[in-house]
């Protein structure tokens, strides 16, 4: 699976939107881009992914560039309780997640 | 839907014993099951893949005779820290995929803490 990296932390302020980066620039052509959050002291929790296309669901949306090489997630409204570490994966469809690798920890305050 | 649940949630143990962590998928049969570790401030890592009715694939480095697998059935994978040590203190994550999709559902966690 290619390797992604993300920034270690983020903050936001609560009601904006928060975007988080994600570079995955040796991608490969059938590899789908994944994101998960973990809260403290909890599993971790599917979010939204996609292959190319722009993929928007209740709880966030997905912004991958033209080239595949980066994406971006988007909390429209942040609130506190999207505090959490949030985990970029770039895998085949139908492979299992071996390691989350390290994620952005992201801080929503009031 | 897509529930899985772990029991129990958190486990304190004396060393040298042995402490089981029970998971289980409520509303899907599970064919594939994945036992995650994470220490302080790291990331989950796979220990080990099972299969129902199979024995378990483990990642390189986890003992399996330390760390034993069971997956009896479509919604229950059970794992046992053998003679625990204080090392093998963690917080231990299931994960679950059921055979129609290959997403994955994951588990609140066990917090094991061996003293």
């Amino acid at each position: 699976d290619a390797k992604t990296t993300q920034p270690p932390s983020m903050d936001c302020a609560e009601g904006r939107a928060a975007n988080l980066p994600c570079n995955h620039s040796t991608i490969s052509g059938n590899e789908y881009v994944y994101w998960y959050r973990q809260i403290h002291s909890q599993g971790p929790q599917y979010i939204i992914h996609g292959l190319k296309n722009n993929e928007t669901n209740e709880m966030a949306s997905l912004i991958i560039t033209e080239d595949r090489k980066s994406s971006t997630l988007i909390l429209p409204h942040a609130t506190l309780r999207d505090t959490a570490v949030y985990y970029c994966i770039v895998r085949v469809e139908g492979s299992y997640i071996p390691t989350f690798g390290r994620g952005t920890s992201l801080i929503v305050h009031p | 839907g897509a529930v899985v649940s772990q029991h129990p949630s958190r486990v304190i143990c004396k060393s040298g014993t042995s402490v089981k962590i029970e998971c289980r998928s409520l509303d899907f049969q599970a064919t594939t099951m994945f036992w995650y570790r994470q220490f302080p401030k790291q990331s989950l890592m796979l220990m080990a893949t099972s299969n129902e009715g199979s024995k378990a694939t483990y990642e390189q480095g986890v003992e399996k005779d330390k760390f034993l697998i069971n997956h009896a059935s479509l919604t229950l994978s059970t794992l046992t820290v053998t003679s625990a040590h204080p090392e093998d203190s963690s917080f231990y994550i299931c994960s679950a995929s059921p055979g129609s999709s290959y997403e994955q559902y994951f588990g609140p966690g066990t917090r094991l803490t061996v003293t």
